[in-house]
C-alpha cells in the first residue's frame, strides 16, 4: 500500500528565513510520481511539481527547491528567504504508475511566516 | 484558461439531511476525482472517473454516498442522509487522461464544498 509521511504538523518561521519540509513515502510501485501542492487559506489546492521515480535530479524554482532521494525514500521541499504569502498548508502526494491515478495524501505541514 | 468550477462553495445541514455538490471540470479533462478532506487531514479519494464511466470507488461510503457524471463532464457528488462525521471540504479534481500528453498526472483542484453537518 502507498503511504505518504509529512512528520512535521507545523512549521513557524520568521520572514527571510529558509525552511523545509520533510516528506518520506512508501511505495511498492518501481514506477510512481510524488508531488507538492500548496493550500492557502481560500482552500484551493495549488500544484507546485511533479517528479517521476525515474528523475532524481533536484530542482530549484524561484526560492523553491527540491531534494527527491530514492535511497532514503524522501521528497523534501524548501522554501528559500520565506514570506508571509508562503504561509499555507503544504502537501505531499503520491500516485502510482502513469500519474494518472489517484494521489495518495500526507497530511500536510502547516507554514506559518510571521512578519 | 478556466479553472475546476465547484458549487456551493459552502453549506451547511442537519444531520440525515442530503446533499449534493457539483463539479464542472477544465475543458478536455477526460478524469475527474472526488476527494474528502477532513479538518487537519489531507484529502483522500472518494470516487474517480474517466469520462462517464467509474474507475475506482472502492473508497466511496456506498450506503450513504453516490456519484455520476453524465455525458462525461459535469459530476455531481450526493450524500444521503448525511452524518456528523461527514463535515468536511468536498474537493473536485481533474486531469488529462491520455498518460503521453504533456502534464499528464498533475490534477488541477476546485475550491471545494465545505459542509458542516449539525
Amino acid at each position: 500500500a502507498q503511504k505518504v509521511t509529512q512528520a512535521q504538523t507545523e512549521i513557524s518561521v520568521v520572514e527571510k528565513e529558509d525552511v523545509t519540509l520533510d516528506c518520506v513515502y512508501e511505495t511498492r510501485d518501481t514506477t510512481y510520481y510524488l508531488f507538492w501542492y500548496k493550500q492557502p487559506p481560500s482552500g484551493e489546492l495549488v500544484f507546485l511539481i511533479r517528479r517521476n521515480s525515474f528523475d532524481e535530479q533536484n530542482e530549484i524554482s524561484g526560492r523553491y527547491s527540491w531534494n527527491f532521494q530514492k535511497s532514503t525514500s524522501s521528497f523534501n521541499f524548501t522554501i528559500t528567504a520565506s514570506q508571509v504569502v508562503d504561509s499555507a498548508v503544504y502537501f505531499c502526494a503520491l500516485s502510482e504508475d502513469s500519474g494518472n491515478t489517484p494521489l495518495v495524501f500526507g497530511k500536510g505541514t502547516r507554514l506559518s511566516v510571521i512578519a | 484558461e478556466a479553472g475546476v468550477a465547484q458549487s456551493p462553495r459552502y453549506k451547511i445541514i442537519e444531520k440525515r439531511q442530503s446533499v449534493a455538490f457539483w463539479c464542472n471540470p477544465i475543458s478536455g479533462h477526460a478524469t475527474l476525482y472526488w476527494y474528502q478532506q477532513i479538518l487537519g487531514q489531507g484529502p483522500k479519494l472518494l470516487i474517480q472517473f474517466q469520462n462517464n464511466g467509474v474507475v475506482d470507488d472502492s473508497q466511496l461510503p456506498k450506503d450513504r454516498f453516490s456519484a455520476e457524471r453524465l455525458k462525461g463532464v459535469d459530476s455531481t457528488l450526493k450524500i444521503q442522509p448525511a452524518k456528523l462525521e461527514d463535515s468536511a471540504v468536498y474537493l473536485c479534481a481533474s486531469s488529462l487522461a491520455n498518460r503521453r500528453a504533456s502534464g499528464a498526472g498533475e490534477q488541477f483542484f476546485g475550491p471545494g464544498t465545505r459542509l458542516t453537518v449539525l
